[in-house]
């Protein structure tokens, strides 16, 4: 299996456009996660889906920030519009079960680091 | 909120020198404890999932000990490495939410030749 693969890697983009981070998870994997990462929180819980349901979205920042689960292998959060304060690494998980992955914990894709100007 | 807590924050430990450090976790209500390594600029990686109080895991020079009763985990390295520099995270289903973990703030290593 590839991992969890996420694009870009990359993002550089202006105040106020629309950004889009895109996830696809190990396949077979029934959780997935999205976090960022920043100086002052570290590792911060966004979102989660199980089974593609949404199940709590209590770290997602403001209404700019929105997650969705199509199917099975594909995962997007979109912030519009993007603000400079955004400017973080955004990484998404997946694991197999309950309890982070009763086995063998999360599996992180490599990150995007999004830089807004 | 549930407190997962790791001490020391941060430490520096000399090439060849072994060393360890705690993640402290409520006791009640235990299912699994997590230990990630977080190298600079990558992503975090598993090490270990335990889930039996006296379980002990090891990899390579890293290894845990796991104790449910009074709620705290050890990761020791033996002989390390510059390559073992790391941050290394422990993690705690949360129990509001079981499919998620609750991170502990990290303990950052440094390996110095």
């Amino acid at each position: 299996d590839a991992g969890v693969i996420q694009s870009p890697r990359h993002e550089v983009t202006e105040m106020g456009q629309e950004v889009t981070l895109r996830c696809k998870p190990i396949s077979g994997h029934d959780y997935l996660f999205w976090y960022r990462q920043t100086m002052m929180r570290g590792l911060e819980l966004l979102i989660y889906f199980n089974n593609n349901v949404p199940i709590d979205d209590s770290g997602m920042p403001e209404d700019r920030f929105s997650a969705k689960m199509p199917n099975a292998s594909f995962s997007t959060l979109k912030i519009q519009p993007s603000e400079p304060r955004d400017s973080a690494v955004y990484f998404c998980a997946s694991s197999l079960g309950q309890f982070g992955g009763s086995n063998y914990g999360y599996t992180f894709g490599s990150g995007t680091r999004l830089t807004v100007v | 909120i549930l407190n997962v807590e790791q001490s020391p924050q941060s430490l520096h430990v000399q090439e060849g020198d072994s060393t360890n450090f705690t993640c402290s976790f409520p006791s009640s209500n235990f299912y699994a404890l997590h230990w990630y390594r977080w190298e600079t600029a990558k992503s975090p990686e598993a090490l270990f999932v335990m889930t039996l109080n006296g379980d002990e895991k090891k990899k390579g020079r890293i290894s845990a000990t796991l104790n449910t009763k009074e709620g705290y985990s050890y990761l020791y390295i033996k002989g390390s490495q510059p390559e073992d520099s790391a941050t290394y995270l422990c993690a705690f289903p949360s129990p509001d939410s079981w499919g998620k973990l609750q991170f502990g703030a990290g303990t950052q290593v440094v390996v110095t030749p």
